[in-house]
């Protein structure tokens, strides 16, 4: 069983549709990072969080440190923010990785 | 910016061959690692390195060996390339452990 579970696993939303993405994970960690994959494989870090809420223009994260789980909001969807979005949870020198959500925007 | 830079984005090896997948950073991070990327499966941790010439074993080290000569290059050496070898491969530098910065990635298909 992965120690981190995201869902859904693909996501089809229609241009300025509000997404979530979910991350659930079963160890205590140290930090959170929510991850951007864009089709070519190139990976970027959107937020790294330990506690509360980040926002960055249209996203946005928050963590809830005592139910193992966090989220990740895109308002006002568009299609370039098509990609797969990636849950990462950090406990000491550790990373472990979710499976990844992949999310398509059509016009 | 940081940049870090991978050899291939594409590679198409034989069974059975020797194949070297390069990773280069240039912003002097102590911290190299190399991952595998799979369908369904997440990005896993093949080997990591905290300084020239130390390497540590990840999550799936099998199959695969490192070198860190120089702090800014950090090598993935497949020693006998198999089809179940055939994957997405990310190299990834950090400075502290906490941020990574992630190169393009190398698709590898050993045919």
């Amino acid at each position: 069983k992965n120690e981190v579970e995201q869902s859904p696993q693909n996501l089809t939303a229609q241009e300025g549709e509000f997404i979530t993405i979910n991350c659930s994970y079963s160890v205590g960690i140290s930090a959170l990072h929510w991850l951007q994959q864009h089709p070519g494989g190139g990976i970027v870090s959107l937020f790294m969080l330990s506690s509360g809420k980040k926002k960055h223009g249209r996203l946005i994260a928050t963590i809830n440190i005592q139910e193992k789980h966090s989220s990740l909001h895109i308002t006002a969807s568009h299609p370039r923010d098509s990609a797969v979005y990636i849950c990462a949870v950090r406990f000491g020198n550790d990373m472990r990785f979710g499976a990844g959500t992949r999310l398509t925007v059509k016009p | 910016d940081v940049k870090v830079t991978q050899s291939s984005r594409y590679l198409v090896k034989r069974t059975g061959e020797k194949v070297f997948l390069e990773c280069v950073q240039d912003m002097d991070h102590e911290n190299m690692f190399w991952y595998r990327q799979d369908p369904g499966l997440g990005l896993r941790l093949i080997y990591f390195s905290y300084d020239v010439k130390m390497k540590e074993k990840g999550d799936i080290p099998e199959g695969y060996s490192v070198s860190r000569e120089k702090k800014e290059r950090f090598s993935l050496i497949l020693e006998s390339a198999s089809t179940n070898q055939t994957s997405m491969y990310l190299c990834a530098s950090s400075p502290d452990f906490y941020e990574q910065y992630f190169g393009p990635g190398t698709r590898l298909t050993v045919t």
